[in-house]
């Protein structure tokens, strides 16, 4: 079964907007990570916060992960059309397990 | 360039036959994996490799098979056994098995007619 679930499914705003997605796990996790996948494409690691950090800042990208709630959100602040994107969380319970990944949240960054 | 370069991009393929997809990797990492991608399904791991000579089981390797012979490549089979195979494929490795980041290739889309 998966192990991240994102929220909303997809989303649709203007350039300049932000956006906010979120990913809900089960079981206590080492880290978190994020993905993001453009059409027809791998993926591409944006970042990763492990269970002792709270927030991480990657030019444009914020990410928040709260483990008594078993939940992270991804915020990309100031969008862009480059942004649409279908975006993932991963999760790994230990340091040395394989990576669970979610649905996915596909977000529209309209010009 | 340094990479990963996933073959073919796309492949057609009958029912009943099995198919080859290539996977290789110049970064020098130990660890590669292989997803599966279906629409709404987010990925699914298939098979991986911490090692040379030495692989395991995902959470979806039934009609898939593997090998890791050389550390560069890591081919993956999709045999006739494996019921519903028309995917999109993405093959992954991880630099670092502590806690790293993936890298993955372009992908492969198989397609079953």
């Amino acid at each position: 079964s998966q192990q991240g679930e994102e929220d909303p499914q997809a989303l649709s705003i203007q350039e300049g907007e932000n956006a906010t997605m979120n990913c809900s796990y089960k079981t206590s996790i080492n880290n978190l990570q994020w993905y993001r996948q453009n059409s027809g494409r791998g993926l591409v690691h944006l970042i990763l916060i492990r269970s002792n950090e709270r927030e991480k800042h990657s030019g444009r990208l914020r990410v928040t992960l709260d483990t008594s709630k078993k939940s992270s959100s991804l915020l990309i602040t100031a969008s862009r059309a480059a942004d649409t994107a279908s975006y993932f969380c991963a999760t790994a319970v230990s340091g040395y397990s394989t990576l669970t990944f979610g649905k996915g949240t596909m977000l529209l960054v309209s010009p | 360039d340094g990479g990963i370069t996933q073959s073919p991009k796309y492949l057609f393929r009958k029912e009943g036959q099995n198919v080859t997809l290539s996977c290789e990797q110049n970064l020098n990492h130990d660890a590669m994996y292989w997803y599966r991608q279906d629409p709404g399904q987010g990925l699914r791991l298939i098979y991986y490799s911490q090692i040379v000579n030495d692989f395991q089981k995902g959470d979806i390797a039934e009609g898939y098979s593997v090998s890791r012979e050389k550390k560069e490549s890591f081919p993956l089979t999709v045999t006739s056994a494996q019921k519903n195979p028309t995917a999109f494929y993405l093959c992954a490795t991880r630099g670092t098995v502590n806690t790293g980041e993936l890298f993955f290739g372009e992908g492969s889309r198989l397609t079953v007619l």
